[in-house]
């Protein structure tokens, strides 16, 4: 089956890094994505891996591991307005989103 | 603000009441969805609207019906609810369901609590 598992709640300190582990598997595979969810809004996209390597976008960066079945996302130099939920996403062959139950990030002063 | 909007944003009604869902996008996208978030659990696909055509229902039950008149505005039509369809309803939309890297972009969803 398809399935995707990243940990249910983590915990660190402002101005500190964290990382946001991922392992999927799908049938098939055609890109890797992370949104964020702020509690009560709208899940919005960070980033899009589809080839192996790491892909830095500001304080946030993204890594794909595809023979691993594997992704990180790294959030650096930590903010209080990064606590939110972190979702990741792997499409398959049929380009269908499977998505893991997210990941809540509190970030504590 | 995604370009996406939901109405209303909270909603509570009785397992025998009938109500709507509505949302409009904004962005000019050919494609929108359906999806359920219920606490600690992945997102559920429900529908999928291509150049307002259904192309996907997720074996959704029938008190659930999508109605989407255009490329911007998709409806989600509430009958006969149980408690269990409790959840969090969002609705997103993007450019080409086709494309490998196509990213959505969601509503703030409505919260739905069925007593």
């Amino acid at each position: 089956g398809q399935n995707i598992d990243q940990p249910t709640e983590m915990t660190a300190t402002e101005g500190a890094i964290v990382q946001i582990n991922c392992t999927y598997q799908t049938s098939g595979f055609n890109g890797l994505f992370w949104y964020q969810q702020h509690a009560g809004e709208a899940p919005t996209f960070l980033s899009y891996n589809v080839l192996d390597g790491l892909e830095e976008k500001g304080r946030f960066s993204s890594f794909l591991s595809r023979s691993k079945g594997y992704s990180y996302l790294l959030l650096k130099e930590l903010q209080m307005k990064d606590s939110a939920s972190y979702l990741c996403a792997s499409r398959d062959s049929n380009y269908q989103l499977i998505w893991g139950a997210g990941t809540k990030l509190i970030i504590k002063p | 603000e995604t370009g996406v909007t939901q109405t209303p944003r909270h909603l509570v009604m009785g397992m025998t009441n009938k109500k709507s869902l509505k949302c409009e996008q904004h962005l000019g996208h050919n494609a929108m969805y359906w999806y359920k978030q219920s606490a600690k659990k992945p997102l559920e696909l429900m529908f999928v609207y291509n150049f307002k055509e259904q192309t996907e229902n997720n074996s959704v039950p029938s008190r659930f019906s999508p109605e989407c008149p255009n490329s911007s505005h998709l409806f989600l039509h509430l009958h006969t609810l149980q408690p269990e369809d409790s959840a969090l309803y969002l609705c997103a939309s993007s450019q080409d369901p086709g494309v490998g890297s196509e990213k959505l972009f969601f509503g703030s969803g409505t919260q739905l609590s069925v007593l």
